[in-house]
């Protein structure tokens, strides 16, 4: 299975401050990475897809960037709705896997 | 507007199963594959299943493999997971979602199942 390593586990960061959040994959899955956002008792939602590849109705301080196995989802200057949980996933090999998360909370 | 609403969760002891539903619209169902998600009480996220768009294809974890099956009924636009010999590891709210490419784009609201004596 391919194991999906996010870091930090937790980034405490004031709002206005741009942020980056790492996802490494243990073996290349190409451009086959996406980032969730589930905040606190709901359910997850689509950020970013294919590495850098927007999604309607999500707001453009959002961003993405990577290839091969290192991947990282970009906040530019974080608002206090973005505290939350940030999980990576690949599609590129079955069984599909996230990441164990990284939690944004307010320093 | 996309709606998908998951049922039939609730608690059941081990070894024994249930059955849960989701009702979606506001979307052409057959169009989509769909998939089972869950999490565990605070913990991340475990896909579970998948289905191709007629239910000709389905895909499992190894975890869940021969005790839950995935199938669909596209003329009443909902999804299913069958899930037997439940075991403690298998509690968790589970999500219905719909898939393109295994990118999962909506998501219900989910249902609790927990698997307890």
């Amino acid at each position: 299975d391919i194991v999906l390593t996010q870091s930090p586990a937790t980034l405490s960061v004031t709002p206005g401050e741009s942020v980056s959040l790492s996802c490494r994959a243990s073996q290349g899955i190409s451009s086959s990475i996406h980032w969730y956002q589930q905040k606190s008792n709901e359910s997850p939602r689509l950020l970013i897809k294919y590495v850098s590849q927007s999604i309607s109705g999500i707001p453009s301080r959002f961003s993405g960037s990577g290839s091969g196995t290192d991947f990282t989802l970009i906040i530019n200057r974080v608002e206090s709705e973005d505290f939350s949980v940030y999980y990576c996933q690949q599609s590129y090999n079955l069984p599909y896997t996230f990441g164990a998360g990284t939690k944004l909370e307010l320093k | 507007e996309v709606q998908l609403v998951e049922s039939g969760g609730g608690l059941v002891q081990p070894g024994r199963s249930l059955k849960l539903s989701c009702a979606a619209s506001g979307f052409t169902f057959s169009d989509y594959y769909m998939a089972w998600v869950r999490q565990a009480p605070t913990k991340g996220l475990e896909w579970v299943a998948s289905i191709s768009y007629d239910g000709g294809g389905t895909y499992y974890r190894d975890s869940v493999k021969g005790r839950f099956t995935i199938s669909r009924d596209n003329a009443k636009s909902s999804l299913y997971l069958q899930m037997d010999s439940l075991r403690s590891e298998d509690t968790a709210t589970y999500y219905c979602t719909t898939a393109i490419a295994a990118i999962w784009s909506y998501w219900g609201q989910g249902v609790m199942v927990t698997v307890s004596s």
